[in-house]
């Protein structure tokens, strides 16, 4: 089974430029998330999808950050403007939605390393 | 304020010699534990989780004990090998981990282990 797919690996940019993310889930897995995970930080949540619908973005900074994830499958991440702050990793994960189990566990891509200069 | 914490940055061990990698919790609503293991330049593997309903679940090598009345857990790995130093993230999160809920997560802990 394929796993959490994810791109670009790296990115370099400057600060107030735009950037866009990729992420495509295991497939079968209706949920999506999107987490920020800073130098010697734990990840953060960013925002949740449960198909194609928004499920929590109560921490997304929506003035310059913004997700889609349309048909319910890919989703795309978008930093504009990007800040210095905004340097991280940059992971995606996904889960089965099976309603009243514990089969929520949640499996990470790889990452995409940001930095912004 | 951090819900979940891991007081340990880091945790040097011998090889063949147990671990112990240690998280403490606030938010008593957390009902569901989980481990993850990270290697650089991955993203954090799932390794093995427990409901709150149970005190110890074990998976091979690796064992998470729950102490809820402590807001406590642990993973023990026994025996520890060279292939084990990673990150070890603990995470938590409420409502049994039904999908949708994310998931809260510590700052981590790097295991090392020599041989």
């Amino acid at each position: 089974e394929a796993g959490v797919a994810q791109s670009p690996r790296y990115k370099i940019i400057e600060k107030r430029q735009s950037v866009a993310f990729w992420c495509n889930p295991i497939s079968g897995h209706a949920t999506l998330y999107w987490y920020q995970q800073i130098l010697g930080q734990g990840p953060k949540l960013l925002i949740q999808f449960q198909n194609n619908g928004v499920v929590d973005d109560s921490q997304l900074p929506k003035d310059r950050f913004s997700a889609e994830r349309l048909k319910g499958v890919d989703s795309t991440l978008k930093i504009q403007p990007a800040k210095l702050e905004d340097s991280a990793v940059y992971l995606c994960a996904s889960s089965l939605r099976l309603a009243g189990s514990s089969q929520g566990t949640q499996y990470f891509g790889p990452g995409t390393r940001l930095l912004v200069l | 304020d951090q819900q979940v914490k891991q007081n340990s940055p880091s945790l040097s061990v011998q090889e063949g010699r147990i671990s112990i990698l240690n998280c403490d919790y606030t938010n008593s609503m957390f009902d569901y534990f989980l481990w993850y293991k990270k290697y650089p330049a991955e993203g954090p593997t799932f390794l093995i989780s427990i409901s709150s309903i149970k005190d110890k679940n074990e998976d091979g090598r690796f064992t998470v004990f729950l102490n809820k009345s402590a807001k406590h857990l642990s993973l023990h790995i026994v025996p520890s090998q060279p292939g084990d130093s990673a990150v070890y993230f603990c995470a938590a999160s409420a409502f049994q981990n039904q999908a949708g809920t994310a998931l809260i997560f510590g700052k981590g802990t790097t295991l090392s282990v020599s041989s």
